[in-house]
């Protein structure tokens, strides 16, 4: 069964730090993806990844990036945090070069983020 | 712009009741579907998908979706909801041939079965 391991399931911060949020799978898929889930606005794309040390913008890059140095590990990060930066962060995984998308996501548990 | 439309953020029902789940996408292309649940304190997962065939698609635990392409619509149903349906539940698009694989997401529909 795949598993998708995110680094911490609660996390608090304070505004202005650098934040780091950790993704590891286990099933070799080429794409990973990072989400966040906001009550009554479902699943935002934030940033995703086809392979390694590619990635692509989501719906709503703006204020993170992200890093693809192994297969397994996707990392998102928050480059200055702000408190509209709260939220519940997904990190998904899928089969397929760039991603036939017939292939449904595989997801973590999730991370909630607060920032104070 | 895609975009994939629940209709019922939350719905209320008592065991053994029947359940449908609207949603529709707005995208003219070819498109794979998917329900995602969402169970409380759990990872997304998948319920069902489909890509193509027949139209009517069973998932798990005996959930089944209608792709009316005419209607651009993907609904969810169940003839008889247990207590343990209780989630949230998720319509997602893929709309191929764009040059990319991005999925949409709708969303969601808070379940809650009353025993």
């Amino acid at each position: 069964d795949v598993k998708v391991t995110q680094s911490s399931r609660y996390l608090v911060k304070r505004t202005g730090e650098k934040v780091f949020l950790e993704c590891v799978q286990d099933m070799d898929h080429e794409n990973m993806f990072w989400y966040r889930q906001d009550p009554g606005l479902g699943l935002r794309l934030i940033y995703f990844s086809y392979d390694v040390k590619m990635k692509e913008k989501g719906d709503i890059p703006e204020g993170y990036s992200v890093s693809r140095e192994k297969k397994e590990r996707f990392s998102l990060i928050l480059e200055s945090a702000s408190t509209n930066q709260t939220s519940m962060y997904l990190c998904a995984s899928s089969w397929g070069i760039r991603g036939p998308s017939n292939q449904p996501q595989h997801f973590g548990d999730g991370t909630r983020l607060s920032i104070l | 712009a895609q975009s994939v439309s629940q209709h019922n953020h939350h719905v209320i029902l008592s065991e053994a009741a029947s359940l449908e789940l609207g949603c529709n996408y707005s995208y003219g292309g070819t498109v794979n579907l998917f329900w995602y649940v969402q169970y409380p304190g759990q990872h997304l997962q998948l319920l069902l998908k489909y890509f193509s065939g027949d139209p009517l698609v069973k998932g798990i635990k005996g959930f089944e979706a209608e792709f009316i392409k005419s209607k651009f619509s993907f609904n969810l149903r169940k003839p008889s909801v247990q207590w343990s349906d209780t989630a949230e539940y998720f319509c997602a698009v893929n709309a191929v041939n764009t040059g990319g694989f991005k999925t949409i997401f709708g969303a969601g529909t808070r379940l809650f079965v009353k025993a």
